[in-house]
């Protein structure tokens, strides 16, 4: 099926442990983006691609580490873990087209718990 | 910065009632306005989205009403059904930032039986 693909779907990470978080789109969307979700906070970037080879930061990037090696793939790193980072991380794609009202594919999302 | 403030937090309404949901924005720069269903347990999935050349777009059951001179949107829901029950986010983003969209804070709607 077509669409964003995240793995894992649940963590429990320990204070000071690091892991990546999976996302793989097989639509070939050139932009890719990951949020953070927390109660009553809405959704905050911490990074996004507009391509393979380019990144930036978001809103929230501290903490994370992002690469973009293919197309398809863009995993997110938690290399310190901190309780702060407890919450709800989603991937999401799209392609934007200049004049065309455009729309983001979310994944369905990892929750994280840093104890 | 760019900021999109919603409300009400949270909003309960019976069968058949028409919720509404308010964003206001701050950039006047934004030129697309999408708002996403979220069900729990699942990623947020685009409902309708609106440009600021219109005032109103409908699609089904769902309507935004636009107000490009008070920067503000909303959603209506006509004839809601329990099966509307989610959690709704509007966003905005302008075409030169590369779509990033900026969301509000959400808005968690129950509809009883």
């Amino acid at each position: 099926n077509a669409g964003v693909t995240q793995t894992p779907k649940f963590r429990i990470l320990k204070i000071g442990q690091s892991m990546t978080l999976q996302c793989t789109q097989d639509m070939n969307h050139n932009y890719m983006y990951w949020y953070r979700q927390d109660p009553g906070m809405g959704l905050k970037l911490i990074y996004y691609s507009v391509g393979a080879g380019i990144t930036d930061k978001g809103e929230v990037p501290n903490g994370y580490n992002v690469s973009r090696s293919t197309t398809e793939d863009f995993p997110l790193r938690l290399e310190l873990a901190a309780p702060s980072q407890t919450s709800v991380y989603f991937c999401a794609s799209s392609y934007p087209r200049s004049g065309s009202p455009y729309g983001y594919t979310f994944g369905s999302g990892t929750r994280l718990t840093v104890v | 910065q760019q900021q999109v403030k919603q409300s009400p937090q949270s909003l309960i309404v019976q069968k058949g009632g028409i919720p509404i949901i308010n964003c206001a924005y701050e950039n006047t720069a934004f030129d697309y306005f999408p708002w996403y269903q979220q069900f729990p347990g699942k990623g947020p999935a685009l409902l309708i989205a609106i440009r600021p050349d219109v005032s109103e777009k409908k699609e089904g059951r769902f309507t935004i009403s636009f107000n490009k001179s008070a920067k503000q949107f909303s959603l209506h829901i006509m004839d809601s059904q329990p099966g509307d029950s989610a959690t709704y986010f509007c966003a905005a983003s302008k075409e030169t930032s590369g779509s990033r969209l900026t969301f509000g804070e959400g808005t968690q709607l129950t509809v009883n039986p």
